[in-house]
């Protein structure tokens, strides 16, 4: 089993859509995880932190699912904007290191 | 808002040449990182660089390479002996205490 692993997509929606992702992780003992979002060519920029009580921010909602190790995030009301590569992040446990998830492809259609 | 910069924005380079990338992280940051991207694929971890020292490496960053914080700012990336499949962009990213780390522009680094 991969560290992180991700649907890659593209996932096209209409403007306005719901879409959720998901990303499973392989050491359960994890912690800390993470949201990114990457435009094309350009660095990854924090979107959320992944909190065991879950993590709401606007139109984006991150949950953790400890038992089936996996984290997700739901975006509402999608935007144009929106449209961008969305990186699944994992810090393993006794770790400095940060694992990225291969990313999933969002295009927001007109 | 204070943010992560890299210099230059892109580099091009003979084969086996040294290169160094320059990043400045964030003033009360205490945790460095180096990461690449090979185009098309995914961000992979290559450093973490804490207290004057290196913290953690992957078995990506071998011998070729190697950091540096020449002074209380600047946090480099060397890397000896490029070759082709060096060609990635580079990001350089730091935190604080908590773990959530700020990644800068990067550097896209093309060895011919």
């Amino acid at each position: 089993r991969k560290e992180v692993e991700q649907d890659p997509g593209p996932f096209n929606v209409p403007e306005g859509a719901t879409v959720a992702f998901n990303c499973t992780y392989s050491n359960s003992a994890s912690q800390s995880f993470f949201w990114y979002r990457q435009d094309c060519r350009k660095e990854p920029k924090l979107l959320m932190s992944v909190y065991s009580s879950g993590n709401e921010d606007g139109r984006f909602t991150a949950q953790l699912n400890r038992a089936s190790q996996y984290i997700s995030l739901l975006i509402r009301d999608s935007k144009l904007s929106d449209s961008a590569t969305y990186l699944c992040v994992v810090n393993p446990p006794g770790t400095y290191k940060y694992i990225f998830g291969t990313g999933t492809r969002l295009k927001v259609l007109a | 808002e204070p943010e992560v910069t890299q210099t230059p924005s892109h580099q091009v380079t003979q084969m086996g040449q040294e290169v160094i990338l320059r990043c400045v992280p964030i003033s009360n940051h205490l945790y460095f990182y180096w990461y690449r991207q090979i185009l098309g694929q995914k961000v992979e971890f290559l450093v973490s660089f804490y207290n004057n020292e290196i913290s953690e490496k992957s078995e990506i960053f071998d011998d070729q390479f190697s950091v540096e914080r020449p002074d209380g700012s600047n946090f480099t990336l060397k890397i000896r002996s490029t070759k082709l499949e060096d060609s990635a962009m580079y990001f350089c990213a730091s935190r604080e205490v908590s773990d959530t780390q700020y990644f800068g522009p990067g550097t896209r680094l093309t060895v011919l």
